[in-house]
């Protein structure tokens, strides 16, 4: 199984760019990466999805390596209501296999004034 | 987001009795999933239905079991609750959309099992 690694917590300003890193040395062929972010009291909602480079949508850029052992979720000019939990999730899409599905333990992203 | 609901929002119960818990999707996508959410854990996946009549385990299956009937409902049941079934409970259901699929989560349910 693809176990992720990401850090528990993150502190950031309004306006600055962050990045959340995630580990997932054990990841397999087919398996793609994607992150969600949480609110209190509220499912978890999709932000983007890759296999690998660069992807990029309207909120947020996913940049991952040649060797796909880490990925890096990128926020730009965040604000207060990017303050959320942020997981990282690696598996295979498509065609089942979602018993191998893992989540990681979650970011905690807190943006300050 | 509106298309997935879950019921009841919020539930106490004691051990051993029998709970269910209800998710309806107003769309027709095909994978339905449970997942059950802890402090220190993240999400973890209880079971995942492909289509109506087709289901298998995730993660954590033990003490659950799910049915699909219809595609729009995917009930998870809890036979004889235990206080470690104590958690939030998302149901999610899934699409192939550009390349991209997605899971779309509904509200959740908050068990308490006394």
């Amino acid at each position: 199984l693809a176990k992720t690694t990401q850090p528990i917590s993150m502190d950031s300003y309004e306006g600055q760019e962050v990045n959340i890193t995630c580990s997932h040395n054990n990841i397999a062929t087919n398996d793609y990466i994607t992150w969600y972010q949480q609110f209190p009291s509220q499912g978890p909602r999709f932000i983007i999805q890759g296999y690998k480079t660069k992807v990029t949508n309207e909120v947020a850029s996913l940049f991952i390596p040649a060797d796909r052992k880490s990925s890096t979720l990128s926020l730009p000019r965040v604000s207060l209501s990017d303050t959320a939990v942020y997981y990282c999730l690696v598996g295979v899409l498509f065609s089942g296999g979602y018993n191998k599905l893992i989540f990681g333990a979650g970011t905690r992203l807190a943006v300050h004034p | 987001d509106a298309g997935i609901t879950q019921s009841p929002r919020y539930k106490i119960t004691e051990t051993g009795r029998q709970v269910t818990l209800m998710c309806h999707q107003t769309w027709s996508h095909s994978y339905m999933f449970w997942y059950r959410q802890d402090l220190g854990h993240g999400l973890r996946l209880i079971y995942y239905s492909a289509a109506a009549d087709i289901t298998d385990k995730g993660e954590v299956p033990d003490g659950y079991v799910v049915s699909r009937s219809k595609t729009e409902n995917f009930p998870l049941t809890l036979e004889s609750a235990t206080r470690s079934q104590t958690s939030v409970y998302f149901c999610a259901s899934s699409v192939e959309r550009e390349g991209q699929e997605t899971q779309y989560f509904g509200p959740g349910t908050r068990l308490l099992v006394l």
